[in-house]
């Protein structure tokens, strides 16, 4: 079966300070990848998806970046966190032929202080 | 994407079948219908997906009339674990280039013991 892992599961930082969240895949290949944020008593807003290794496309322009690496792996970065960064970052993968079937990790609870 | 309406929130009785409607008038042919469940602080949980008539697996089912202009996602005798938030999205199942979810705020489902 397939498993999503989100790590770190909670995280304070400092204005200003640089982020990486790290999401990884298991138990399935060449999978969409999907970033969302929500903030709180918020929906959930697409940052970044990606349908292959290298392929990275934003959704909202902003001081974050991701990346993929390898095929079951996406981080989402940023060089300096804002207050406003702050909120409940989910990670998710789909087949690729199903978009809107999307399993999502246990998010991280980010504080920007 | 279509545009989708579902009621604020709901309260129900342990044991008691919940049925959620979702109305989308402005479905497209190729749209398919998907409900999520979202339990505070994680991230949201697909349940049922469909395209018409009736669907149904080990957690709900959903009813989609021949018009497919609404869609009711049924819950048999819930109880208080069901607490959640339920969100109906509408969209091609291959996302057809579009790979943004639209959640909208969903219904927040509240179970009375």
């Amino acid at each position: 079966s397939q498993t999503i892992h989100q790590w770190p599961a909670t995280l304070v930082q400092p204005v200003g300070s640089p982020l990486s969240l790290e999401c990884t895949v298991e138990g399935t290949s060449n999978p969409n990848l999907y970033w969302y944020r929500q903030a709180a008593g918020r929906g959930l807003q697409l940052l970044f998806y990606s349908v292959g290794i290298g392929q990275i496309s934003s959704e909202v322009p902003q001081n974050l970046s991701a990346s993929r690496p390898q095929d079951r792996q996406f981080i989402l970065s940023s060089k300096k966190l804002l207050l406003s960064d702050s909120g409940f970052y989910l990670c998710a993968w789909s087949y690729r032929d199903r978009v809107y079937e999307q399993y999502f990790g246990p998010g991280t609870r980010l504080t920007v202080t | 994407l279509a545009k989708t309406t579902q009621p604020i929130s709901m309260d129900s009785y342990e044991g008691q079948e919940v049925n959620i409607t979702c109305s989308h008038n402005n479905i497209a042919t190729n749209d398919y219908i998907t409900w999520y469940q979202q339990f505070p602080s994680q991230g949201p949980r697909f349940i049922i997906q469909g395209y018409k008539t009736k669907v149904t697996n080990e957690v709900a089912s959903l009813f989609i009339p021949a018009d497919r202009k609404s869609s009711t996602l049924s819950l048999p005798r819930v109880s208080l674990s069901d607490t959640a938030v339920y969100y109906c999205l509408v969209g091609p199942y291959s996302g057809a280039g579009s790979y943004q979810l639209t959640f909208g705020k969903g219904t927040k489902l509240s179970v009375i013991p």
